[in-house]
């Protein structure tokens, strides 16, 4: 079993649409849930970070942790063509003494005009 | 676009040959971590330096090594490489203490190995 399982899409939606990703998790021991966005041929771009759970909203996106189900989710409201991305979950904890961060594979998104 | 850079953008070795990838950090940032990306894949974690020093280790062979310099500038160099090997190699700028939250990628270097 992976540590972070993500669904790999592709996800498609129209434009305007609320879109909901999501990661679940095996190991207790992480203590922070990251986003990144990642644009085709492109390094991933942090998006936001969570620690506790519960929500972090930033402009048109919510970031939701339930640690207690081990699920993270990324909600993007008035969703637009320019989200249309690999969205990729990170989660980080201590492993062998240092910070070690682990990603899922990553949802493709598109976002239909 | 973060402050990171890296180079090559784009790489082709043989099978056997060694390669080696280089990273500047974000300015005033003094931790750097490696990350291997196969196509259709997440990133993978290689290692990550702190203070010239490797500072943790995924599940990566020993031909897989890495530097880090005074300027907090990095490489990764990678020996024997294989077809395996044929990815886009991350690297992450950060500080130190940070619980790995916050990490600023650079664009990669695209690497095929024939």
């Amino acid at each position: 079993q992976k540590e972070v399982e993500q669904d790999p899409g592709p996800l498609s939606v129209p434009e305007g649409a609320i879109v909901s990703l999501n990661c679940t998790y095996s190991n207790s021991a992480f203590q922070y849930f990251m986003w990144y966005r990642q644009y085709s041929r492109k390094g991933p771009e942090l998006l936001m970070y969570t620690y506790s759970s519960g929500n972090k909203e930033d402009g048109r996106f919510t970031a939701q942790v339930d640690k207690s189900s081990k699920y993270i989710s990324l909600f993007i409201r008035d969703s637009q063509p320019s989200d249309s991305a690999t969205y990729l979950c990170a989660m980080s904890g201590v492993s062998g003494g240092y910070q070690k961060v682990t990603f899922g594979i990553g949802t493709k998104l598109q976002v239909i005009p | 676009e973060t402050g990171v850079t890296q180079s090559p953008t784009h790489l082709i070795k043989t099978r056997g040959q060694q390669v080696t990838l280089r990273c500047s950090s974000q300015s005033g940032h003094n931790t750097v971590s490696w990350y291997q990306q196969a196509l259709g894949q997440g990133p993978q974690f290689i290692f990550q330096y702190y203070r010239e020093e490797e500072n943790g280790r995924g599940n990566f062979p020993p031909r897989f090594s890495g530097l880090q310099f005074p300027n907090y500038s990095s490489e990764l160099n990678v020996n024997a490489l294989e077809l395996d090997d044929s990815a886009l190699y991350l690297c992450a700028s950060s500080l130190v203490g940070g619980g790995g939250r916050e990490q600023y990628f650079g664009p990669g270097t695209r690497l095929t190995v024939t």
